[in-house]
């Protein structure tokens, strides 16, 4: 249940600025990643996701980077709007195919200054 | 069109009772789950179902029962309501299989007195 972990952080970027958030995991058979946003009273909402054959994946204006060496995970977001202020969750798959579920890390704190 | 909806929105209830929260998806997909959050924000797995089966239940008191009528919909029924029961609960659904993107709902606050 642990093994995605991030601390729970407060990130505060301006406006404009890109922002890079961080994320371990100690499940070396993981072969799954995925990043959601979380706004306030909302549900998870899907942003990008990786397989554990590649080691970058760009969306529109998010880039997820996943280094398996160290087992580190990390989600880009350029040009930051207010839009994006919400919570991060870096999540992995189970073992035993869709049907497991996503062990979800404990998120990140996106927070937008004008 | 909501793709996967749940109601109510809010809970507020005593310590003894039972209640239902309902979750209905209309992706067509295979798979639905059910998560809690706590006031941290730490999001868990607590169920999953494929087609009505049942295949994950996490380790859960069995005062949580979720009940899938069809495969487009995944209630949960928990009775004898506890005050750390409180939080929020997200519906999720996924096509399964090797598809892992799931999809969730706008969350069932949950408050018990």
């Amino acid at each position: 249940g642990e093994s995605v972990g991030l601390h729970l952080p407060t990130l505060s970027v301006q406006e404009g600025d890109n922002s890079i958030i961080n994320c371990a995991y100690s499940n070396s058979a993981s072969d799954y990643f995925i990043w959601y946003k979380q706004e306030s009273g909302k549900g998870p909402q899907f942003i990008i996701d990786i397989r554990s054959n590649m080691d970058k994946r760009q969306g529109q204006r998010v880039t997820v980077l996943l280094n398996k060496t160290v087992k580190h995970l990390s989600l880009q977001i350029a040009a930051t709007q207010p839009g994006d202020s919400a919570v991060y969750f870096c999540a992995e798959n189970g073992s035993g195919g869709g049907a497991d579920g996503l062990t979800f890390g404990k998120g990140t704190h996106l927070i937008i200054q004008p | 069109d909501t793709a996967v909806s749940q109601t109510p929105k809010y809970l507020v209830t005593q310590m003894g009772n039972d209640k239902s929260i309902k979750c209905e998806q209309n992706l067509g997909h295979d798979t639905m789950y059910w998560y809690k959050q706590d006031s941290k924000k730490f999001l868990k797995i607590m169920f999953s179902y494929n087609n009505k089966e049942l295949i994950i239940n996490e380790t859960v008191p069995n005062r949580f029962s979720p009940k899938s009528p069809d495969k487009a919909h995944l209630n949960l029924h928990i009775n004898s309501l506890e005050l750390g029961d409180s939080a929020v609960y997200f519906c999720a659904s996924s096509l399964g299989g090797s598809s892992y993107e799931q999809y969730f709902g706008p969350g069932t606050r949950l408050t018990v007195t």
